[in-house]
């Protein structure tokens, strides 16, 4: 079965500055999506960014982007120049490119922006 | 463009009485999802509706729990009698039926429904 892991429960980074959030994941699959989520209080959660497997460039998305390392199984979000409005909770997910269409999450990272 | 709502925001109720949440998908959605956070832990796939029709109800903890999506518009999970360790937040998110690959099945999230049993 297929795991998400988020090693990282909270981040503080200061307002203007780059944080990075960590995810690994593990699956026996070739080709698989991934994807990272922010959830903000109380609101919508959204998606920031996703990642095809047989895609070797790594996505980015304006401020986001991501580090792909697919022999490590390693997918981390980088946030460039953080505002206060990046404060939320950050969610690392996966799915199947075949199959079912179930996303699987990690247990998420709280991030603070500090002004 | 309305995104998926999901009524109500915050429920209490006491051990052994019934719930029900509530589900609107975007317009136009045949795909719908219903996953469940509980306190700490991931986030984790319930059911999976096309339309009317469940696809997939792996993820369903127990026979407590019933969803319905009648006439393929909203759905419904009721959680009849509730228990303690059903606590937790309830998302619901719907996606497009796209030909091609999933890629383009974006899922779109609610900002779910907090339940919390006494």
């Amino acid at each position: 079965a297929q795991t998400v892991t988020q090693s990282q429960p909270e981040m503080s980074v200061q307002e203007a500055e780059t944080v990075t959030l960590s995810c690994t994941y593990d699956t026996s699959e070739s080709d698989y999506y991934l994807f990272w989520y922010k959830q903000p209080p109380s609101r919508q959660m959204i998606l920031v960014i996703r990642q095809e497997a047989y895609k070797q460039q790594n996505a980015t998305e304006n401020r986001f982007s991501v580090n792909f390392q697919k022999a490590a199984k390693s997918f981390s979000l980088k946030i460039s120049d953080s505002q206060l409005g990046d404060a939320a909770m950050y969610f690392c997910a996966y799915r199947s490119a075949g199959g079912d269409d179930k996303i699987i999450f990690g247990k998420g990272t709280r991030l603070h922006i500090l002004p | 463009e309305a995104g998926v709502t999901q009524f109500p925001s915050h429920s209490v109720i006491e051990k052994g009485q019934t719930v029900t949440l509530r589900c609107d998908p975007i317009s136009g959605h045949d795909n719908l999802y219903w996953y469940r956070r509980v306190m700490g832990k991931e986030i984790k796939f319930l059911l999976h509706f096309v339309k009317e029709s469940k696809q997939d109800e792996s993820g369903m903890p127990n026979n407590r729990f019933l969803a319905e999506r009648t006439g393929g518009t909203y759905s419904t999970l009721k959680v009849q009698p509730a228990e303690l360790e059903d606590s937790g937040v309830y998302f619901c998110a719907s996606s497009q039926v796209l030909p091609g690959r999933k890629a383009k099945n974006i899922q779109y999230f609610g900002a779910g429904t907090r339940l919390s049993v006494l």
